[in-house]
């Protein structure tokens, strides 16, 4: 069965620190990834997604996410946290090229101390 | 702003009474998919409708049933409620049943059963 584990669930850094939130996934087939962010009180938005092509995906408000199939990864980094990007970020799998479901993990919430 | 629309943002609800959620799905999109997402939880797929029929379903029991319309907005509904059944639920709409599409979310239904 497909899964998505997040390995870090709460994180605290300080402005300026650089980030990386860890995702794996289980999934023997092609799939599609993505990073998802909550912001408190809003809905959820894509921030970076990966379909094909360059591993490297660079996404909305200087996040990007490196895809190593070898390691079932897709690991989301940002060089230079704010205090802004503070919410909940979930990482999420769907069959590729058949979105029926999203697989997602459980989350990893964010707190940047200004 | 996603364009996805979910009414009503919370409602409670008494143990075994019955619950319909709404959602207009964005324009231009034709297929709908329900979450539930369970405090501390990623979201966790309860089904996706598609051109009006349902096209694939998570592990939820049947009490939990939907409807899409002719223009492609969405209910779900779910009968003799339990506590546990309290969660956000979410709506997301996209362009496409199959290929590599992005899913776009609604703010989500609180609903609370005591």
């Amino acid at each position: 069965a497909q899964s998505v584990s997040q390995h870090n669930h709460h994180v605290i850094l300080s402005e300026a620190a650089s980030l990386e939130l860890g995702c794996n996934y289980s999934y023997g087939g092609t799939v599609n990834l993505f990073w998802y962010v909550q912001y408190p009180g809003q809905h959820l938005q894509l921030l970076l997604k990966y379909f094909s092509g360059d591993p490297l995906v660079k996404g909305i408000k200087g996040f990007e996410a490196e895809f190593i199939k070898s390691k079932f990864s897709f690991n989301l980094r940002k060089p230079s946290v704010q205090w802004s990007d503070t919410a909940e970020y979930f990482c999420a799998v769907s069959n590729a090229g058949n979105n029926r479901k999203l697989i997602w993990g459980l989350g990893t919430s964010l707190a940047v101390n200004p | 702003e996603t364009g996805v629309t979910q009414s009503p943002t919370h409602l409670i609800k008494t143990r075994g009474q019955q619950v319909t959620l709404r959602c207009s799905s964005q324009s231009g999109h034709n297929t709908v998919s329900w979450y539930q997402q369970a405090l501390g939880q990623g979201p966790q797929f309860i089904f996706q409708y598609y051109r009006e029929e349902e096209n694939g379903r998570g592990n939820f029991p049947p009490r939990f049933s939907g409807l899409q319309f002719p223009n492609y907005s969405s209910e779900l509904n779910v009968n003799a409620l339990e506590l546990d059944d309290s969660a956000l639920y979410l709506c997301a709409s996209s362009l496409s049943r199959t290929g590599n599409t992005e899913a776009f979310f609604g703010q989500g239904t609180r609903l609370t059963v005591v």
